[in-house]
């Protein structure tokens, strides 16, 4: 089992680029997030889905859009990057029942 | 928002010493996670708690939930310089965590 992926690891972009961050899992989980981290802050959720074709929005979503087309993949748009939006990504999947989550290894995003 | 604030923010003791950190909030939650993140890495689940006034303990590390389930503790016996790390509170509620801006913890050999 590989758990979560994440891809890239790594990226620069510039201002103004857009790109996509690609997560998927292999748990047959049903709920997905995306998360970003800043140096002394703890995780903010910026969209999350609760099932396959469904998304909303979590405390941080202006400047991102998602899509959940297949259970297994959630991907994470910036449409128009900003230096703001330099920071970690992680992408989580869990059983919302069980309430446990499991993260990937992160993207390292720098937006000059 | 359902705001967690975790105290200390950073720690730094000497092996052998106990410490406790502390995960406070004014709002209810269903359940609440402790994750422990290394750099460059997710954080990985410790553990769940999810009864008010519940107790667990996975080796050194004592766990509790708060009988109204707004907060947390986390104490480290004999602390190990393999237990240094970023430990993260989360509280969960209608499909959505919640996560504390987190302790850090190191611990000197």
């Amino acid at each position: 089992n590989a758990g979560v992926t994440q891809t890239p690891k790594f990226q620069v972009l510039k201002t103004g680029q857009s790109m996509t961050l690609q997560c998927a899992q292999d748990m047959n989980h049903n709920s997905m997030y995306w998360y970003r981290q800043d140096p002394g802050m703890g995780l903010r959720l910026i969209y999350y889905s609760a099932s396959e074709g469904t998304t909303d929005k979590g405390e941080v979503p202006d400047g991102y859009n998602v899509s959940r087309l297949k259970k297994q993949n959630f991907l994470l748009g910036l449409e128009s990057a900003a230096p703001s939006q330099t920071s970690v990504y992680f992408c989580a999947s869990s059983y919302s029942w069980l309430a446990v989550q499991y993260f990937g290894p992160g993207t390292r995003l720098t937006v000059t | 928002t359902q705001l967690l604030e975790q105290s200390p923010q950073f720690l730094s003791i000497q092996e052998g010493e106990n410490l406790t950190v502390y995960c406070n909030s004014s709002s209810v939650f269903s359940s609440l996670q402790w994750y422990r993140q290394e750099p460059g890495e997710g954080p990985v689940l410790l553990v769940t708690v999810v009864t008010g006034g519940e107790v667990k303990k996975l080796k050194r590390l004592t766990f509790q939930f708060g009988d109204a389930r707004k907060d947390s503790s986390l104490h480290i016996t004999a602390a190990q310089p393999g237990d240094t790390g970023l430990y993260l509170c989360a509280g969960y509620n209608f499909n959505k965590f919640y996560f504390g801006s987190g302790t850090k913890l190191n611990v000197k050999p």
